[in-house]
């Protein structure tokens, strides 16, 4: 069982907007930034989000990240066929002293 | 540009040992932290091990530690994990990555431990 909490899929049509959650406790993502992956079947993960809603360089402005409290989001907008693939969260935990996941979303694009 | 590229990997009898290595290169290794993060089949990402950019601090996930050792040869730029009395449930594809946020990772090599 993960510790960082988020559904198990997600889907939408092309050009829609979805959002995936992400939930954790004081220790992780109130206390530390939060990052999302990207990972297509077979490849390693792609940095999406770093710091909660930053993006890296080549990262397109249709995805974007937001946190409050203890939960935090992904948000993809002008949904494209090839945004189909898992999607995980992570977290520093200070009580572990360590990263802690999430279970990962699978998003399907209908 | 920065590249991570592991290797080592196999299949391995349950008891076993095995040892996967990461070379890194396009970036100053020395200045990094590194961690090891695993994957079994059909699952979530799982943080496995850090290493701290000198070589102390260490850290390891509770489902490992005692079993596996993380090290790293700066002058070499590469990271090790050596994984002793390996079990069946440490089948995974094993990916070293740069960080965090792991900004970097590598393409990941595979680990199956059977009979």
């Amino acid at each position: 069982q993960s510790v960082l909490t988020q559904p198990p899929s997600a889907s939408g049509t092309p050009g829609q907007r979805v959002t995936i959650s992400c939930s954790g406790i004081s220790s992780n993502i109130r206390s530390d930034t939060v990052n999302w992956y990207q990972q297509f079947p077979g490849t390693a993960p792609k940095l999406l989000i770093y710091s909660n809603n930053q993006r890296p360089s080549g990262v397109p402005d249709r995805f974007s990240g937001s946190k409050s409290g203890t939960s935090v989001s992904l948000a993809i907008s002008g949904l494209q066929s090839e945004d189909e693939a898992d999607y995980y969260c992570a977290a520093w935990d200070d009580g572990l002293n360590g990263p802690v996941f999430g279970g990962g979303t699978k998003l399907t694009v209908l | 540009q920065v590249q991570l590229v592991e290797s080592g990997g196999g299949l391995v009898k349950p008891g076993g040992s095995l040892r996967i290595s990461c070379a890194a290169s396009g970036f100053t290794f020395s200045d990094y932290f590194m961690h090891w993060i695993r994957q079994a089949p059909g699952k979530g990402l799982e943080w496995v091990s850090y290493i701290s950019s000198r070589g102390s601090p260490k850290k390891y996930a509770d489902s490992v530690r005692g079993r596996f050792t993380i090290s790293r040869d700066n002058a070499k730029k590469s990271l090790y994990l050596e994984m002793n009395s390996l079990r069946a449930e440490d089948t995974a594809v094993y990916y070293c990555a740069r960080g965090p946020p792991y900004d970097y990772w590598g393409q990941g090599i595979r680990v199956t431990v059977s009979s």
